[in-house]
């Protein structure tokens, strides 16, 4: 079974300062997605980021970037110029590429954003 | 667009009670996914559904049920109430061939207590 790990609770960084957020994975599937998603204190879930498992190329999205290494099956989020609104619990997931519904979260990282 | 909403945003429920948590989305999205979230944990999935008339169990569908009778709508009903249901709960749409190449949309979350 695939399983998703985020080995940090939480975590906090000085407004404008870069911040890595982890995540392990354990899969025995070649093609799979991954991603970050984010929720504020609103609840609502976001997407951050996504990075397919064929490509070598890391993804980013303006001040957000990944460091995916799939050998060692690691996908760590980077923040950079942390914002106050970045304040919010990260989850890492992971889509199986033969599936069709189960997206796997990790438990959560709780970042706070300190001015 | 209003995106995925969900009602109601609380409830609390005695044991062994029944209800529905309404989902409705109006971007025309085929996918649809239940996902409940306990404190401290990822999100799991409890059902999704591919299209209208098409539902499949997730991760942790026992005691709940669901129906796709129309694009729009997915609601998830909950039958005999127990305290290990307390949990938020996020409903989220997709479209094409779901979170492979397709970012969930969720809405903002029921938070259900059941006493």
């Amino acid at each position: 079974a695939q399983t998703v790990t985020q080995s940090q609770p939480e975590m906090s960084v000085q407004e404008a300062e870069t911040v890595t957020l982890s995540c392990t994975y354990d899969t025995s599937e070649s093609n799979y997605y991954l991603f970050w998603y984010k929720q504020p204190p609103s609840r609502q879930m976001i997407l951050v980021i996504r990075q397919e498992a064929y490509k070598q190329q890391n993804a980013t999205e303006n001040r957000f970037s990944v460091n995916f290494q799939k050998a060692a099956k690691s996908f760590s989020l980077k923040i950079s110029d942390s914002q106050l609104g970045d304040t919010a619990m990260y989850f890492c997931a992971f889509y199986p590429g033969g599936s069709q519904g189960n997206l796997i979260f990790g438990k959560g990282t709780k970042l706070s954003v300190k001015p | 667009n209003a995106g995925v909403t969900q009602t109601p945003k609380f409830r609390i429920l005695k044991i062994g009670q029944s209800m529905t948590l309404q989902c409705t989305q109006d971007m025309n999205h085929n996918y649809m996914y239940w996902y409940r979230q306990d404190p401290g944990m990822g999100l799991k999935l409890i059902y999704y559904s591919v299209g209208a008339g098409i539902t499949d169990k997730g991760e942790v569908p026992n005691g709940y049920n669901v129906s796709r009778s129309t694009t729009e709508d997915f609601p998830l009903r909950l039958e005999l109430a127990a305290p290990s249901q307390t949990s938020v709960y996020f409903c989220a749409s997709s479209y094409g061939t779901g979170p492979r190449n397709s970012p969930l949309h969720f809405g903002n979350g029921t938070r259900l207590t059941v006493t």
